[in-house]
């Protein structure tokens, strides 16, 4: 059974371009949650996709926008990159009824925004 | 509104010492509550949860934690700690967001264990 994984590992942009990260979800998940993890801070919670459909957001700004597809992977864009976007992104996969229960985290990408 | 205190930023501790790292929360609803570690350069692992039962929780790693309704608390306890619990530990409460819900985190406690 594959785990949740997330690419890029690490990436650089500079201030105002757009960044595409990846999540795919562990095998026989239909739900991807997307946290933002600030040097020093606990994760915070930006967005969840299920069935393909946004179901909840936390409070970031619509330039913050994900998709995810008919194999349940996401992506998550962000446009106009600000310094502070600067985080390591998690994206965490859950099976069908099991979101507390058994939410799995992939190793992150860190971006780094000059 | 859920929201998690963790109210230890870093903890030194000796190696073979005991451990507990102190999780408060606040929530209008039904807790369910969850304690994950996070290791350099890594995503973040579960170590236990709280859903229902037993306010006895035991983990992975020889962690466990203690559900404590009246004081509003979830700490993480270790009788002996070694040099590979060095790790970053959050403590989270589940959120009522959507239908399949999220997780609020506290800032995290850097767990560093000494020889």
């Amino acid at each position: 059974e594959t785990g949740v994984t997330q690419s890029p590992t690490h990436l650089i942009k500079t201030r105002g371009q757009q960044v595409t990260l990846r999540c795919s979800s562990q095998s026989g998940h239909n739900t991807v949650s997307w946290y933002q993890q600030a040097l020093g801070q606990g994760p915070q919670f930006i967005f969840q996709y299920y069935r393909e459909e946004e179901n909840g957001r936390g409070n970031f700004p619509p330039r913050f926008s994900g998709l995810q597809f008919p194999n349940y992977s996401s992506e998550l864009n962000v446009n106009a990159l600000e310094l502070d976007d600067s985080a390591l992104y998690l994206c965490a996969s859950s099976a069908p009824g099991t979101a507390f229960d058994e939410q799995y985290f992939g190793p992150g990408t860190r971006l780094t925004v000059t | 509104a859920q929201s998690v205190t963790q109210l230890d930023s870093q903890v030194p501790v000796f190696e073979e010492a005991p451990v507990e790292l102190r999780c408060n929360y606040s929530s209008s609803v039904s807790v369910y509550l969850f304690w994950y570690v996070q290791y350099p350069n890594q995503g973040l692992q579960l170590l236990l949860k709280y859903l229902s039962g037993s306010t006895l929780v035991k983990g992975i790693n020889g962690f466990e934690a203690e559900f404590n309704k009246s004081q509003t608390s979830f700490h993480l306890r270790k009788p002996s700690v070694h040099i590979s619990d060095t790790a970053e530990y959050f403590c989270a409460v589940a959120n009522y967001g959507g239908s399949q819900g999220n997780l609020i985190f506290g800032k995290g406690t850097k767990l560093s264990v000494k020889p």
